[in-house]
């Protein structure tokens, strides 16, 4: 199954700064997603990552406050932009294979001071 | 927007004893997933049924499926202090498996030893 890394695991930011998430596999992958867990909470979708073209976004998240990036089939970041408090998460990406269930990194736990 | 809903939202059981958690979802789906997560960490896969089947078994897992009802539920027979952890369902509309995944709010399970 297709190995993920995720960085940086953790980070403590100042409200107003950004941040970006890399998330890395050992293996093309067709698929790569971004969730976020909020305190508590199970995953929303935040947006879809499509090599070679803008991201596709779920409804609530905007490519402004959430920008991604996909430059090729292992890897894709996520930026969180003008963090406030409620920004406050874990950041996820989880890839597809097509062959095989959603897999996923351990997580960007994010907190915004 | 998610669409599962998981009952119980907690449950608290001693080693040994059997564990079960419900799921519910609204649309058509294609297959429907469990996960588990163990604090501070990411998603770990545990089982896929398809939406043409109607129960599914591994190890100490079993998984029912009913259409008719949206419903799922998932059975961690003869418990482990180190099954605790929360538990989402996780469900996939799309036309071919491994599409976008809508979960559901999740189980709090505590085993005590």
């Amino acid at each position: 199954s297709a190995v993920i890394s995720q960085k940086p695991s953790r980070d403590i930011c100042q409200r107003g700064t950004s941040l970006t998430i890399q998330c890395q596999v050992d293996s093309q992958v067709t698929m790569m997603f971004w969730y976020r867990q909020q305190p508590g909470q199970s995953l929303t979708l935040i947006a879809t990552a499509n090599q070679g073209s803008e991201a596709t976004y779920e409804s609530g998240f905007v490519i402004d406050k959430f920008p991604i990036s996909r430059p090729n089939l292992t890897f894709s970041t996520l930026t969180v932009s003008n963090m406030s408090p409620e920004d406050s998460s874990i950041y996820l990406c989880s890839v597809d294979t097509g062959v095989q269930p959603q897999h996923f990194g351990d997580g960007t736990r994010l907190s915004i001071l | 927007s998610q669409q599962g809903e998981e009952d119980p939202q907690a449950l608290s059981i001693q080693e040994g004893e059997n564990a079960t958690m419900n799921c519910s979802y609204k649309t058509s789906i294609n297959n429907l997933q469990w996960y588990r997560q163990n604090s501070g960490r990411g998603l770990v896969h545990l089982i896929l049924i398809r939406s043409n089947e109607r129960e599914k078994h591994s190890g100490r897992l079993r998984v029912t499926l009913d259409t008719s009802k949206k419903s799922s539920s998932l059975l961690i027979t003869a418990s482990r202090a180190a099954d605790t952890a929360s538990y989402f369902c996780a469900t996939d509309e799309g036309e071919t498996s491994g599409s976008r995944l809508t979960f559901g709010e999740g189980t709090q399970l505590t085993v005590n030893p």
